[in-house]
């Protein structure tokens, strides 16, 4: 049981905009930072968002985060798909209840 | 650049422990940064299981894995080890050691992982 909730799946043409939302709660996405992860099959996850928007070194600006306070949801945006977008993408937060990072179960994006 | 090297795939019985080992090189391993250890059974999604700060051994561990999994570190060789002991086959997984981006940083930017370790229990 997850406590970050994702849908399991999204999908979109090349070159189109996809949004992956990310919802939780106060103890976590409401009060604490979001980050954002990129999995490819068999391959260690990747950093792809922190501190809510923030890229790290060589993640491109097709990739943005927003979150929202009071409705404890953020949303990774992804704009000019491409078929190697394809992959599993999680969401993350420290939750201050649990004193643990928590994360969602993640997105299946298909490029269609 | 940071390097987090895992030590190979295990195959353990029920009951039994594994001891999962993470090298770091690229970075000053005794200053501020911590390390932790995140989990993905086959099929399944990412799960944490605690930090430890190197240099200090501060260890924080998710409530589920507080009474069996134990992390140190050994410094001379900059190194961190996850052992979970009582092992069930529920534990199979690929674990993977990680670090924050910054330095002092606790768990906003997982942003350097190992490569992975398959744990394997089975009897």
């Amino acid at each position: 049981q997850t406590v970050l909730t994702q849908p399991p799946s999204v999908s979109a043409a090349p070159g189109q905009k996809v949004t992956i939302s990310c919802s939780g709660n106060k103890s976590n996405i409401g009060t604490q930072y979001v980050c954002w992860y990129r999995q490819f099959p068999e391959k260690a996850p990747q950093l792809l968002l922190y501190d809510n928007d923030l890229r790290p070194s060589g993640i491109p600006d097709r990739f943005s985060g927003s979150k929202s306070r009071p409705s404890a949801t953020a949303t990774l945006d992804i704009t000019g798909l491409q078929p190697g977008d394809e992959a599993h993408y999680y969401c993350a937060a420290w939750d201050s209840s649990l004193r643990a990072v928590v994360f969602g179960g993640g997105t299946w994006l298909t490029v269609l | 650049q940071v390097q987090l090297v895992q030590s190979g795939a295990e195959v353990r019985k029920p009951g039994a422990s594994v001891k999962v080992s993470c090298k770091a090189s690229g970075y000053i391993f005794t200053n501020n940064y911590y390390l932790h250890w995140v989990r993905q059974a086959p099929g399944q999604g990412l799960e944490w299981l605690g930090w430890i700060n190197p240099n200090t051994g501060a260890t924080l561990y998710a409530q589920k894995f507080q009474d069996r999994v134990t992390t140190t570190s050994d410094t001379s060789i900059s190194t961190v080890y996850m052992e979970i002991s009582s092992l069930r086959p529920d534990d199979t997984a690929v674990y993977f050691c990680v670090r924050p981006l910054h330095m002092g940083e606790l768990t906003r930017s997982l942003g350097h992982w190992g490569q992975g370790t398959l744990v394997t229990v089975s009897s």
